[in-house]
């Protein structure tokens, strides 16, 4: 059973550029957190969602990003017009059942912005 | 509001000496207590968690922590470190958000140098 898998594992993007960073969660998993690690800082809850459904966004900044997971596929987290403050490691986790001490991390993507 | 402290943000120690990674942390309702490791490069493993029970949780690799309530701290402790032990550690708490949201709220790291 493979783990979770993200990618690209690095991403390079210029200043204004959009970033697509994939998510794909273990077998069996409906459900996926995406965290943010900013240089020097903890991880950062950014949104939880459920298959086709986003449940609580509350980390999630309020322009230029978005998330989703759908139906079928990985879950993907969008970072539209980047700029260099979004520099960091993107982390998502997944859970079979969305309840607490499920999570399995993936490996990250690392975003430098130019 | 919850929230997690590490009070160290690095720890130096010989190989084969004893660690104690503190953490802390303050919430207002029932919480769940975590630690994780972070290889460089790499993403987070679970190392041990707190959910109910026991006080004191362990891991497979030697590694142990107490739940203190009345102290709210999840210290870390290994009674004899490893080379391979060298890694940044996580502490975190989580607690339902009221949207059906376990999500873990973390400290900065505690980033361990186990010297040969």
């Amino acid at each position: 059973n493979a783990g979770v898998m993200q990618n690209p594992r690095h991403l390079v993007r210029r200043r204004g550029q959009e970033a697509r960073l994939r998510c794909s969660p273990m077998k069996g998993h409906s459900h996926v957190y995406w965290y943010r690690q900013l240089p020097e800082e903890g991880l950062k809850f950014m949104v939880y969602l459920q298959k086709e459904n986003i449940i609580d966004e509350s980390g999630m900044p309020k322009e230029r990003f978005s998330a989703e997971f759908p139906k079928e596929g990985p879950s993907i987290l969008r970072i539209q017009q980047v700029v260099r403050g979004d520099s960091a490691a993107y982390f998502c986790a997944s859970s079979p059942t969305g309840k607490v001490g499920g999570y399995t991390f993936g490996s990250g993507t690392r975003l430098t912005v130019v | 509001a919850q929230s997690v402290t590490q009070l160290d943000s690095q720890v130096p120690v010989f190989e084969e000496a004893p660690v104690e990674l503190r953490c802390n942390y303050s919430s207002s309702v029932s919480v769940y207590l975590f630690w994780y490791v972070q290889y460089p490069n790499q993403g987070l493993q679970l190392l041990l968690k707190y959910l109910s029970g026991s006080t004191l949780v362990e891991s497979i690799n030697g590694f142990e922590a107490e739940f203190n309530k009345s102290q709210t701290s999840f210290h870390l402790r290994k009674p004899s470190v490893h080379i391979s032990d060298t890694a940044e550690y996580f502490c975190a708490v989580s607690e339902e958000s009221g949207a059906g949201s376990y999500q873990l709220t973390f400290g900065k790291g505690t980033k361990l140098s186990v010297i040969p």
